[in-house]
């Protein structure tokens, strides 16, 4: 079983709508949670932590579950710019300074 | 204001002929990390360096080597590159301190790599 679970998409959505999708983490132990932002042909850059308590950051909202092991991305009156993969990223322990990427949900915003 | 460099951005090589990527950054961090991405996958790590402590994974091919002669530069060696190497190699870094709870990484622009 894979470390980090994504469905890969991609996730076809006109300018202004709202779109959702999940990651799933196999350890119960990770304790950190990351969204990155990949564009094309680009490097992995960090979009938000996810905190136990959700948090949110302009159009985005992320939310952690601990007791089903996923996490979420929430993406309000998208932008044709929003348009990248999303990575889903945890850290594997406690205390575990290494994450384990997922290979990414991708998300395309059409005019 | 470029933090975590990679060069060069493309290297094309030949089937057997060793390359050397280099990465160096400016934020001080005391670990760095190469990774491996080939499309549509997640990246892949190959190992860190903690500090001066070099940490290779399991899985990781003895055909890559790694070297860090300082806090701010590390080195990717491939001895023998194979057309099954062709990626995006990924070099990133992130500060770790006793007590930390967030592990963020910051990524280099990467350099893609052909093998003909």
């Amino acid at each position: 079983r894979k470390e980090v679970e994504q469905d890969p998409g991609p996730f076809n959505v006109p300018e202004g709508a709202t779109v959702a999708f999940n990651c799933t983490y196999s350890n119960s132990a990770s304790q950190s949670f990351f969204w990155y932002r990949q564009d094309c042909r680009k490097e992995p850059k960090l979009l938000m932590s996810v905190y136990s308590s959700g948090n949110e950051d302009g159009r985005f909202t992320a939310q952690l579950n601990r007791a089903s092991q996923y996490i979420s991305l929430l993406i309000r009156d998208s932008k044709l710019s929003d348009s990248a993969t999303y990575l889903c990223v945890v850290n594997g322990f406690r205390n575990d300074y290494k994450l384990s990427f997922g290979a990414g949900t991708t998300v395309t915003v059409r005019a | 204001d470029a933090m975590v460099i990679q060069n060069p951005r493309y290297q094309v090589t030949q089937f057997g002929k060793p390359v050397t990527l280099s990465c160096s950054q400016t934020l001080n961090h005391n670990v760095m990390y190469w990774y491996q991405q080939k499309s549509s996958q997640a990246p892949k790590l190959l190992f860190h360096y903690y500090d001066k402590d070099f940490n290779n994974e399991a899985d990781t091919p003895d055909n890559f080597q790694s070297r860090r002669p300082n806090t701010s530069f590390c080195f990717l060696d491939i001895r023998s590159p194979g057309l099954g190497d062709a990626a995006m190699y990924l070099c990133a870094t992130s500060r770790e301190a006793l007590g930390q709870t967030s592990y963020e990484q910051y990524f280099g622009p990467g350099t893609r790599l052909t093998v003909t």
